[in-house]
C-alpha cells in the first residue's frame, strides 16, 4: 500500500494570502495524484487530477504541481469559501488518501 | 444532474453483516467505474473498494479484504457493498462515488451524501 503523507496538519492563513499544501508519497505515483476539498458536513469535491489538471468548474486560483513522490497544492489568494480540509490521493495503485490538511482562518 | 443516493446504513453488532446500496441517476451508469469511500467520525477519507464498469476489475483496501464484497447491477443502475464480520473500526460514513472513466482509476468526480454505519454492541 502506498502511504500518502500531508503537511502541515493545519495551516493558518489570512484571506487574500497564498496557501501552499504538501503531499508526499511513500513510492513514486508518477502524476497519478488528485486533490480534494471537503467542507464540514459536505462530501469531498475533486479539485485537481493528474497532479496539475483542474477539474471542471474549479477556479484558476487552485493549482497543482509535482510528480513522482512530491506534490504541492497552491491556492494563490485565499477566499472565504476556501477554508476547508484538503486531501491528496494517489491512484497509481489502488487508491489511498493522505490524512488531510486543514486550512483555517488566521 | 448526477445523483448518488446511499442506503442501508445503521447500527449493527460486531461480527454481524450489513449491505449498503447506492442508487445512481443522471448519467449512463455502465459507462463508469464506481467506488465506496468511508470516513470515520472526525477522521480522514479511506478508500474501501472499487469496481470497473463491467465488474471485470475489482479492488479492496487491505483493511476490508476478505470481509467486504462490492458488486453492481447495471440494469438497475445500482452499486452494492456487502459487509460481513463487521468490527468497531468499520464505523464510518460510507460514500458511494463515481469514477472519471470505465476503469477503476480512482479519480472520483461525484460523491453521494453518505450512509452512516455504526458497529457497536
Amino acid at each position: 500500500e502506498i502511504v500518502m503523507t500531508q503537511s502541515p496538519a493545519t495551516l493558518s492563513v489570512s484571506p487574500g494570502e497564498r496557501a501552499t499544501l504538501s503531499c508526499r508519497a511513500s513510492q513514486s505515483v508518477s502524476s497519478n495524484l488528485a486533490w480534494y476539498q471537503q467542507k464540514p458536513g459536505q462530501a469531498p469535491r475533486l479539485l485537481i487530477y493528474g497532479a496539475s489538471t483542474r477539474a471542471t468548474g474549479i477556479p484558476a486560483r487552485f493549482s497543482g504541481s509535482g510528480s513522482g513522490t512530491e506534490f504541492t497544492l497552491t491556492i494563490s489568494s485565499l477566499q472565504s469559501e476556501d477554508f476547508a480540509v484538503y486531501y491528496c490521493q494517489q491512484y497509481n495503485n489502488w487508491p489511498t488518501f493522505g490524512q488531510g490538511t486543514k486550512v483555517e482562518i488566521k | 444532474e448526477v445523483q448518488l443516493v446511499e442506503s442501508g446504513g445503521g447500527l449493527v453488532q460486531p461480527g454481524r453483516s450489513l449491505r449498503l446500496s447506492c442508487a445512481a441517476s443522471g448519467f449512463t451508469f455502465d459507462d463508469y467505474a464506481m467506488h465506496w469511500v468511508r470516513q470515520a467520525p472526525g477522521k480522514g477519507l479511506e478508500w474501501v473498494s472499487g469496481i470497473s464498469w463491467n465488474s471485470g476489475s475489482i479492488g479492496y483496501a487491505d483493511s476490508v479484504k476478505g470481509r467486504f464484497t462490492i458488486s453492481r447491477d447495471n440494469a438497475k443502475n445500482s452499486l452494492y457493498l456487502q459487509m460481513n464480520s463487521l468490527r468497531a473500526e468499520d464505523t464510518a460514513l460510507y460514500y458511494c462515488a463515481k469514477d472519471m472513466g470505465l476503469a477503476v482509476r480512482g479519480v472520483i468526480i461525484h460523491w453521494g451524501q453518505g450512509t452512516l454505519v455504526t458497529v457497536s454492541s
